[in-house]
């Protein structure tokens, strides 16, 4: 079993539709969540870490479930600009990043 | 200020060569980390380093070394390069272990 798993997509959405990831992870002692973001042929870049009690930046809200090991990330009125690969990142205990194999999101006119 | 720089921007290499990536950052960050990106497999953690002068091994560390001899350079050496080592490769960054990692823009690596 993957570390981290994902759905790998793709996900293919009109403009303005809400859209859900879901990430599960098998070291039930990490400590440290988020979800990058990569364009085609581009370096990673953080999207939002992810904290225990949910958190939301405008159009993202992540949340965690540390019970069932599962992370997630809704992206609602998606925008034409959103169409990337989302990465789900856990960290165990000691700093190392662990990444899922992305999800890819396709948002169509 | 640049972030984090990766060269060459892209390399073609006959099988067997020694072959070194380099990797500097100007955000006096700690720790520095090499990965791999192939389809399907994601990125994958090669070799790391916390702070200057300490170095440690990832998930896929055979077949290449790194060194840190200072805080901005972290360079990743293919003492001979074999074609399954063909990849996209990401240097990254943090101010320490435990917090964002910050990514250079990547050097895709074809060995022949």
């Amino acid at each position: 079993r993957k570390e981290v798993e994902q759905d790998p997509g793709p996900f293919n959405v009109p403009e303005g539709a809400t859209v859900a990831f879901n990430c599960t992870y098998s070291n039930s002692a990490s400590q440290s969540f988020f979800w990058y973001r990569q364009d085609c042929r581009k370096e990673p870049k953080l999207l939002m870490s992810v904290y225990s009690s949910g958190n939301e930046d405008g159009r993202f809200t992540a949340q965690l479930n540390r019970a069932s090991q599962y992370i997630s990330l809704l992206i609602r009125d998606s925008k034409l600009s959103d169409s990337a690969t989302y990465l789900c990142v856990v960290s165990p205990r000691g700093g190392k990043l662990i990444f899922g194999q992305g999800t890819e999101l396709s948002v169509k006119p | 200020i640049a972030g984090i720089t990766q060269a060459p921007t892209s390399q073609i290499l006959a099988a067997g060569r020694r072959m070194t990536l380099r990797c500097t950052q100007d955000m006096r960050h700690n720790a520095m980390y090499w990965y791999r990106q192939d389809l399907g497999l994601g990125l994958r953690l090669i070799h790391y380093s916390n702070t200057a002068g300490t170095t440690g091994k990832g998930e896929v560390p055979d077949g290449y070394s790194v060194s840190r001899a200072n805080t901005d350079d972290f360079p990743l050496t293919l003492a001979s390069a074999v074609p399954s080592q063909t990849s996209v490769y990401f240097c990254a960054s943090s101010e320490d272990k435990n917090n964002e990692q910050f990514f250079g823009p990547g050097t895709r690596l074809t060995v022949l």
